[in-house]
């Protein structure tokens, strides 16, 4: 099945820098890429959508300025958080479809820690 | 907007047993559902994906029934071992979007 890779699987860093984080497609050309954040006891919350070679599409309340998503090519979508807050500590995710029947594979998640 | 619930949020059982994880969504219009497995501080493990026209899918211990119109699936583990201890999510794809909604999860625990 489609495989998803993530990296890195924890970051810590200081309030006020920025962190990428990089979501690779292994073995599928996923022209759509999805980005969720997941706070501790919580469910995945969609944060934006990934287009290869157009903008994000962002949920309501999702800063688009301060969560910089790229997606360069078809097996690379990237998410930087800019200018990070202890806020913002959480654990993220990337996906894409399996293109088959619509099933969805996930990465392994990042823990972001902003201290 | 979809919602998606899950009952129990936790669940604790002794090893062997069989158990029924509950899901329910509040617009029936969904495309599919997918159940997955999360461990502590990992990813998501796809475990079964049911399709809007299909009743119930089956992998090995495991069994997942859909019922669209009235908004319900539940995931049927079958004599339970520690190795099944994780967070189980359900998922349903619907809207123009093809947006995918989680529920919080069960939290299992089973006791060896």
């Amino acid at each position: 099945g489609a495989v998803v890779s993530q990296h890195p699987s924890r970051v810590i860093c200081k309030s006020g820098t920025s962190v990428k984080i990089e979501c690779r497609s292994l073995d599928f050309q996923a022209t759509t890429m999805f980005w969720y954040r997941q706070f501790p006891k919580q469910s995945l919350m969609l944060m934006a959508t990934s287009n290869e070679g157009s903008k994000a599409t962002y949920e309501q309340g999702v800063e688009k300025d301060k969560f910089l998503i790229n997606h360069a090519s078809l097996t690379l979508s990237t998410l930087t958080v800019t200018s990070a807050h202890p806020e913002d500590s959480s654990f993220y995710i990337c996906s894409h479809g399996t293109g088959n029947n619509y099933g969805y594979t996930f990465g392994s998640g990042t823990r972001l820690t902003v201290v | 907007k979809q919602e998606v619930t899950q009952i129990p949020a936790a669940l604790s059982v002794p090893e062997g047993e069989n158990l029924v994880l509950n899901c329910s969504f509040t617009d029936s219009a969904i495309y599919n559902l997918q159940w997955f497995r999360q461990d502590p501080g990992k990813g998501l493990t796809s475990l079964l994906l049911i399709q809007s026209s299909q009743r119930e899918q089956t992998s090995g211990r495991l069994n997942a029934s859909l019922d669209k119109s009235s908004g319900r699936s539940t995931l049927y583990i079958a004599a339970s071992q520690p190795g099944d201890s994780a967070t189980y999510l359900c998922a349903v794809l619907s809207g123009s979007a093809r947006q995918l909604t989680f529920g919080s999860g069960t939290q299992l625990t089973v006791l060896p």
